[in-house]
């Protein structure tokens, strides 16, 4: 089983450049999210779809759009990368809407951008 | 909205026991997760606490106390392996997705 599959692995933008990253699950889940991890500030939320046709903001969505694109697929869009953006981001899902933490989520291998 | 208090880092010998803490402030609260990071990978989920009280699995235990808004990852018998980060978390207001403290890097020594 494949789980979390993230694409790219590796990216390296240069300022005001635009890439998408693509996160496909294969586990029936219907909630899917993105966080971004920075060296001391954790796993924060950017974006989540708690069902298919649903996406909504997490903790820091300024920079990014998502875009659900049906059950299985979840992307994360940098329409003008920034320094700023330059982070490990990671997709995840998890079976369930709702119930708090009782949904485990499972997670990608992660893709590191570097925006120069 | 949520917060969460963990130590950044703790230290310990092969062998031994310990206890990493999280502190916690929500506007409603489901539970207490607990995720654990090896350097370079994907977070893997360790354990969840809805009610009150230790839960135990293998080496690992989780203590979950709501009126203190507090709870606590207990690690026995380490291993090197257990090296990694550790990461408590509680969901949003919706309950809908998971809100991560900013995590404890352990390490553990022979």
């Amino acid at each position: 089983n494949a789980g979390v599959t993230q694409t790219p692995k590796f990216q390296v933008l240069k300022t005001g450049q635009s890439m998408t990253l693509q996160c496909a699950q294969d586990m029936n889940h219907n909630s899917m999210y993105w966080y971004r991890q920075d060296p001391g500030m954790g796993l924060r939320l950017i974006y989540y779809s708690a069902s298919e046709g649903t996406t909504d903001k997490g903790e820091v969505p300024n920079g990014y759009n998502v875009s659900r694109l049906n059950k299985r697929e979840f992307s994360l869009r940098l329409e003008s990368a920034a320094p700023s953006q330059t982070s490990v981001y990671f997709c995840a899902s998890s079976e369930a809407t709702g119930g708090g933490g009782a949904n485990v989520l499972t997670f990608g291998a992660g893709s590191r951008l570097t925006v120069l | 909205g949520q917060s969460l208090e963990q130590p950044s880092e703790v230290t310990a010998v092969e062998g031994a026991i310990v206890q990493i803490n999280c502190t916690y402030q929500t506007s409603g609260f489901y539970g207490l997760s607990w995720y654990q990071q090896h350097d370079g990978g994907a977070p893997t989920f360790l354990s969840y606490n809805a009610l009150d009280g230790l839960e135990e699995t293998g080496r690992f235990s989780s203590f979950l106390s709501r009126s203190d808004s507090y709870g606590y990852l207990l690690l026995q018998e380490l291993q090197m392996k257990d090296s990694a980060s550790y990461f408590c978390a509680v969901s949003n207001q919706a309950g809908t997705a998971l809100i991560f403290g900013k995590g404890t890097t352990l390490s553990v020594s022979s």
